[in-house]
């Protein structure tokens, strides 16, 4: 069974640009999630999909973060303008019942 | 909501060593708790898992325990092999908020 998959794997960009990260779940995994984690730190629920509604998103940063699954499959996170305090790892996760499966994640560095 | 405290940040032993790692959790409606094996540059793979009807679990080396009056879980690996270096992470899941809160992390380091 193949994993979660996640690209890209790195990014370096200059603070008040934009950047997108995407991720494809576990086949059959109707809960997709998105996790932020600084270094040093677990990781942190930024928004949860169950199919292609959101289930919780009160931990991400509306102002300049988007994220949707348009057809209950992938998804797509965006930061838009990045921030200094945004590099960290993006991780997204997918699960069936409770059991969460974590991707590669993305390494974000905002310069 | 639910907090998560971890203990110790970080761990050091000898291999061959046994290593515990405990976690403390505040909502009693908690009823799923895993752990995450997070080694360098890679997600974090679950490695155990424990629902709140069973008191332990053990696989091969590893095991976790959970105290639901004291609201206390821990992991026990047994027998510790440089390969089990890594972080780890407890979390726990509360039914209906369907939120995985996570640790601060555990950096075990085994020593050859």
């Amino acid at each position: 069974e193949a994993g979660v998959a996640q690209s890209p794997r790195y990014k370096i960009i200059e603070k008040r640009q934009s950047v997108a990260f995407w991720c494809n779940p576990i086949s059959g995994h109707a809960t997709l999630y998105w996790y932020q984690q600084i270094l040093g730190q677990g990781p942190k629920l930024l928004i949860q999909f169950q199919n292609n509604g959101v289930v919780d998103d009160s931990q991400l940063p509306k102002d300049r973060f988007s994220a949707e699954r348009l057809k209950g499959v992938d998804s797509t996170l965006k930061i838009q303008p990045a921030k200094l305090e945004d590099s960290a790892v993006y991780l997204c996760a997918s699960s069936l019942d409770n059991e969460q499966y974590f991707g590669p994640g993305t390494r974000l560095t905002v310069t | 909501g639910e907090n998560v405290e971890q203990h110790p940040s970080t761990l050091s032993v000898q291999e061959g060593d046994s290593a515990v790692i405990k976690c403390t959790y505040s909502d009693s409606a908690s009823n799923y708790f895993p752990w995450y094996k997070q080694e360098l540059g890679k997600g974090p793979q679950l490695i155990i898992d424990i629902r709140s009807n069973v008191g332990e679990k053990k696989d091969q080396r590893i095991a976790v325990t959970l105290n639901k009056t004291a609201k206390h879980f821990s992991l026990h690996i047994t027998e510790t092999q440089p390969e089990d270096s890594a972080v780890y992470f407890c979390a726990a899941f509360r039914g209906g908020s369907e939120k995985l809160v996570f640790g601060k992390g555990t950096k075990l380091t085994v020593n050859p």
